[in-house]
């Protein structure tokens, strides 16, 4: 069963507007969570984390989200341009293990 | 500074043949992983290393084997490939626990 899911394979937004990815979590001991981003024959880039002491961590056009009582963050980015279509990928860490457990991704496109 | 270098970036393999993928980093990363990318099921870990000489499972690690002699390398041998190991190949590698990974580019592995 996955421990880190993303439910929504694709999604599709305008330029210019606002992009919202989900992921949810079933491990209650997970306390770091990162989101990674990846273009074709790329491999993924690190976009931007969160520590379960903190509900929200911004950079640039970034937020992400944290919502530790519903095991549940998402990624937001406001505005959303054509270079941002993209997979999306949330991971999670215990900080004891020493692997992160990532999601299936989402697949963003962003629309001219 | 090249980051994390994986050698070969495509493959084709017949059944039963055997290879070694490459995975290089320059940053002094004590830390160290393959993973592997199929359509609808994110990145699955195969094996990690959290140090030179140390290597263990991870959550798909049947029908590998790695090795780290050296802390800048991390090397997965398939002895007898199959066609379910058709793949994307991800090495990675961070410096702690609760950091990022860096991302190698993949190999694209075909098992015919």
């Amino acid at each position: 069963d996955q421990q880190v899911k993303q439910n929504s394979p694709s999604l599709s937004v305008q330029e210019g507007r606002i992009s919202i990815l989900n992921c949810d979590y079933t491990n209650s001991m997970f306390d770091y969570f990162l989101w990674y981003k990846k273009y074709p024959a790329e491999g993924p880039t690190f976009l931007i984390s969160i520590s379960s002491i903190k509900d929200k961590n911004e950079d640039g056009r970034f937020t992400v989200f944290l919502n530790k009582s519903a095991k549940h963050l998402s990624l937001h980015i406001v505005p959303s341009q054509p270079g941002d279509s993209a997979v999306y990928f949330c991971a999670a860490n215990d900080n004891y293990g020493q692997n992160f457990v990532f999601g299936p991704g989402t697949r963003l496109s962003v629309l001219p | 500074n090249a980051g994390v270098t994986q050698t070969p970036k495509f493959r084709v393999l017949k059944t039963g043949q055997s290879m070694t993928l490459l995975c290089a980093q320059d940053m002094n990363h004590e830390y160290m992983y393959w993973y592997r990318q199929d359509p609808g099921m994110g990145l699955r870990l195969i094996h990690y290393s959290v140090g030179e000489g140390t290597t263990a499972k991870g959550e798909v690690p049947d029908g590998y084997n790695v090795s780290r002699l050296k802390k800048q390398n991390f090397l997965l041998g398939l002895e007898s490939a199959a066609p379910s190991q058709t793949s994307v190949y991800f090495c990675a590698s961070r410096t702690g626990a609760n950091y990022g990974y860096t991302f190698g580019s993949g190999t694209r592995l075909t098992v015919v």
